[in-house]
């Protein structure tokens, strides 16, 4: 079975600190994406990755930035977290090619307070 | 901007009965997913359709992508309760492309 893990599936930090979270995905894809996800707002891209070590802005890239040293691990980083920023948080990745298909981890839930 | 508009935003039915969602865009897309998400967790796919006209079937569930590939509809025969979600369709325009995520339909199944 393809997997894609969340480091952490609950997480509260307190506005300014900085945030971790690391996903991981054994099915060796080149695709790796972060989401996140609001009432109303539906899922927003925040950023992605085509390949280790390279990295795309997506929809919402402020306050957030990422890392794509080897290229099962995908990590987003708040480098100082407000309030704003308290969402459930989605990584993807995809296999290269056109079917667009997504594989999601379980999704970790930030509340910054 | 690619939109995907879902319809309707939420459905409360009773268990057994039929129901269909609509995905509509004024955009082209190369193939379209469905996901359905459980609350608290993440969305998982359910099917790909990539052909225009084409139907694809998932036990109960049926998928339909349309003639012109910009429309799509999950047609859902005699709901269980455990067919309650989120179930969210997804453009994609091929290659590099970024995917594009519907609305959203809530669907609640009462037992």
């Amino acid at each position: 079975d393809v997997k894609v893990t969340q480091s952490s599936r609950y997480l509260v930090k307190r506005t300014g600190e900085k945030v971790f979270l690391e996903c991981v995905q054994d099915m060796d894809h080149e695709n790796m994406f972060w989401y996140r996800q609001d009432p109303g707002l539906g899922l927003r891209l925040i950023y992605f990755s085509y390949d280790v070590k390279m990295k795309e802005k997506g929809d919402i890239p402020e306050g957030y930035s990422v890392s794509r040293e080897k290229k099962e691990r995908f990590s987003l980083i708040l480098e100082s977290a407000s309030t704003n920023q308290t969402s459930m948080y989605l990584c993807a990745s995809s296999l290269e090619g056109d079917t667009g298909e997504l594989f999601f981890g379980e999704g970790s839930r930030l509340t910054v307070l | 901007t690619q939109l995907l508009e879902q319809s309707p935003q939420f459905l409360s039915i009773q268990e057994g009965e039929n129901l269909t969602v609509y995905c509509n865009s004024s955009s082209v897309f190369s193939s379209l997913q469905w996901y359905r998400q459980e609350p608290g967790e993440g969305p998982v796919l359910l099917v790909t359709v990539v052909t225009g006209g084409e139907v694809k079937k998932l036990k109960r569930l049926t998928f339909q992508f349309g003639d012109a590939r910009k429309d799509s509809s999950l047609h859902i025969t005699a709901a269980q309760p455990g067919d309650t979600g989120l179930y969210l369709c997804a453009g994609h325009s091929g290659g590099y492309q970024k995917v594009t995520f519907g609305t959203g339909t809530k669907l609640q199944v009462i037992p």
